[in-house]
């Protein structure tokens, strides 16, 4: 069975402060897909990076980074000098090959001015 | 490329009501999603199809049916709306098997 668990539900940080997000999955197939999608309060749901199971390499892309483990299952998502614009609803997802989505529930991001 | 359309983006029902939820994308994808997203909740899959013609129930399906007549569109229909149907919905497409989803903008339904 496929799970994905976002343990943090809500988190807050001061503006300028850095914030890692942890998302912790499980599946028992060896090719399967990892994502991140960011909801703004403005509701819309916003892909932010793919990750397959064979590729265990960091991801940066500008103030974002992505750090997937395999060997803890866990495919978390760092956000340095974090910005009030970064105030979101963040979730995590797998995708074994060729079936449907799972989300995480979600951990809900605040960044304070 | 306009993505994911989907209309209307706010409807009010009355309990018994029906609707049609409509969902396009122009971007070729096989793979086609609806899921609803209650207050302060995460996202639960509807129905989904991987085709035109082919369409399949998802975690959530009661109280809902769908169709696949075209690659493009994907309605969702809601009959004998009820109250535990109020949630935002939103439709999802994507290319393959391994690809991320590209969401719409999502409807709101409130169901009184």
């Amino acid at each position: 069975a496929q799970k994905v668990t976002q343990a943090q539900t809500e988190i807050s940080v001061v503006e300028k402060e850095d914030v890692t997000l942890d998302c912790v999955y499980e599946t028992r197939d060896t090719t399967y897909y990892l994502f991140w999608y960011k909801q703004p309060p403005s509701g819309e749901l916003v892909f932010l990076i793919r990750r397959n199971s064979f590729d265990e390499q960091n991801e940066i892309s500008g103030r974002y980074s992505w750090n997937f483990q395999k060997s803890t299952s866990s495919f978390n998502f760092t956000i340095t000098a974090s910005q009030v614009v970064d105030s979101a609803v963040y979730f995590c997802a797998l995708r074994n090959y060729g079936q449907n989505f799972v989300f995480g529930p979600g951990t809900r991001l605040s960044v304070l001015p | 490329n306009a993505g994911v359309t989907q209309t209307p983006k706010f409807r009010i029902l009355k309990i018994g009501q029906s609707m049609t939820l409509q969902c396009t994308q122009d971007m070729n994808h096989n793979y086609m999603y609806w899921y609803r997203q209650d207050p302060g909740m995460g996202l639960k899959l509807i129905y989904y199809s991987v085709g035109a013609g082919i369409t399949d129930k998802g975690e959530v399906p009661n109280g809902y049916n769908v169709s696949r007549s075209t690659t493009e569109d994907f309605p969702l229909r809601l009959e004998l709306a009820a109250p535990s149907q109020t949630s935002v919905y939103f439709c999802a497409s994507s290319d393959a098997g391994v690809s991320e989803q590209y969401f719409g903008p999502g409807t709101r339904l409130t169901v009184t």
